[in-house]
């Protein structure tokens, strides 16, 4: 049982290059989130999507966009790479229901922006 | 604000010892509680859920106080394995937006 798989596990851009972070899980969940974390802040919500179809900015969207492309996908993209940015990035999901609300976090990506 | 508040420590606490560590709510909706744990490089992993009546599992107690709106958990005979980041998740709406507080990071010394 896979869980959540992120990709790439690690990256270096140079400031003003694009990329995307993938994420996909395999337990049929309805909610998924990016997370990202800097030293001393904690986990810091980008954006979610409660479900399939919606997305919402969390508490640090700016600089980012996310798509869901399904129910089993949900990309993180950088338009424009900033230095600030330079973070451990966690894609996450949860169930959301009474059956199943443990939160599954991806194994994470670490980028690095130059 | 926050919607969840911990102490970011660090806790050095030695080997034997008996610690406790808070998460205090500013949203009374939320309706569940956790503890995550989070070892250095790793992603975080649920350690166990809070209930109402408080639960322990092993050497690990949670407990819930809904009127003060926080959640605690103690470590007794703290084993250095026990040395990580222990986090709680806020889920308003359901399991709709889900944010963590900085986490409370625990380092127990030899």
């Amino acid at each position: 049982n896979a869980g959540v798989t992120q990709t790439p596990k690690f990256q270096v851009l140079k400031t003003g290059q694009s990329m995307t972070l993938q994420c996909a899980q395999d337990m049929n969940h309805n909610s998924m989130y990016w997370y990202r974390q800097d030293p001393g802040m904690g986990l810091r919500l980008i954006y979610y999507s409660a479900s399939e179809g919606t997305t919402d900015k969390g508490e640090v969207p700016n600089g980012y966009n996310v798509s869901r492309l399904n129910k089993r996908e949900f990309s993180l993209r950088l338009e424009s790479a900033a230095p600030s940015q330079t973070s451990v990035y966690f894609c996450a999901s949860v169930q959301g229901s009474d059956s199943g609300n443990t939160i599954y976090f991806g194994e994470g990506s670490w980028l690095t922006v130059v | 604000r926050k919607e969840v508040e911990q102490d970011p420590g660090p806790f050095n606490v030695p080997e034997g010892a008996t610690v406790a560590f808070n998460c205090t709510y500013s949203n009374s909706a939320s309706q569940s509680f956790f503890w995550y744990r989070q070892d250095c490089r790793k992603e975080p992993k649920l350690l166990m859920s809070v209930y109402s009546s408080g639960n322990e599992d092993g050497r690990f107690t949670a407990q819930l106080n809904r009127a003060s709106q926080y959640i605690s958990l103690l470590i007794r005979d703290s084993k250095l394995s026990d040395s990580a980041t222990y986090l709680c998740p806020s889920n308003s709406g359901g399991y709709q937006k889900v944010t963590f507080g900085t986490g409370t990071k625990l380092q127990v010394i030899p």
